[in-house]
């Protein structure tokens, strides 16, 4: 079993929908939680970072943290075809530098 | 352009061949990764950088691989010996000094083709 498990979809939705993205992990030491955003033949790119538990919200994106069970979420909000892209959760541990990531889910935003 | 920068964008070898790929981190990052991205998959850890000090190795990087980082600043990843299992996008990170914060920024990767 990997340490990171991502649907890879891929998730088809109208323009305007809320996405709902999810990862679920086995390692409880994971404190460091992040989703990146990657465009086909592009490096990932950041959207959100936070530590430990709880929700964070930018702009149309909202992450949360649900470490009790293992379980990440990233929201969008009002969806656009712009972010038809491939979505990767990340994660870490306390002193451990190396990112662990899950397959990632492929979004695709119809106009 | 302040990002993460990768040399070069593309790179076609022949099996047996060697390659290098040349990662220049975010100015004042002390704190640089490479990873590799094959289709499908999500990028899976190769190795870490703290200034000069190659601190974590995977064990996905094989004798065939080597890292440096001589001066703290850019790092270069050389495959010897190429073989079409190394096929796959090499992605470069950095981070700031942990003060700053944990957060890895990519580069835009290099994407190796082994014939």
């Amino acid at each position: 079993q990997k340490e990171v498990e991502q649907d890879p979809g891929p998730l088809s939705v109208p323009e305007g929908a809320i996405v709902s993205l999810n990862c679920t992990y086995s390692n409880s030491a994971f404190q460091y939680f992040m989703w990146y955003r990657q465009y086909s033949r592009k490096g990932p790119e950041l959207l959100m970072y936070t530590y430990s538990s709880g929700n964070k919200e930018d702009g149309r994106f909202t992450a949360q943290v649900d470490k009790s069970s293992k379980y990440i979420s990233l929201f969008i909000r009002d969806s656009q075809p712009s972010d038809s892209a491939t979505y990767l959760c990340a994660m870490s541990a306390t002193g451990f530098q190396k990112l662990v990531f899950g397959t990632g889910t492929r979004l695709l935003v119809s106009p | 352009d302040t990002g993460v920068s990768q040399d070069p964008r593309h790179k076609i070898t022949k099996r047996g061949q060697n390659v290098t790929f040349r990662c220049d981190p975010i100015s004042e990052h002390n704190r640089l990764y490479w990873y590799r991205q094959t289709l499908g998959q999500g990028p899976e850890f190769l190795t870490y950088f703290q200034n000069e000090a190659q601190l974590e190795k995977s064990r996905l990087l094989s004798d065939r691989f080597s890292a440096e980082r001589p001066k703290g600043s850019f790092s270069t990843l050389e495959i010897q010996r190429t073989e079409q299992g190394d096929s796959a996008m090499y992605l470069c990170a950095s981070s700031p000094p942990p003060r700053f914060g944990n957060e890895q920024f990519f580069g835009p990767g290099t994407r190796l083709t082994v014939l």
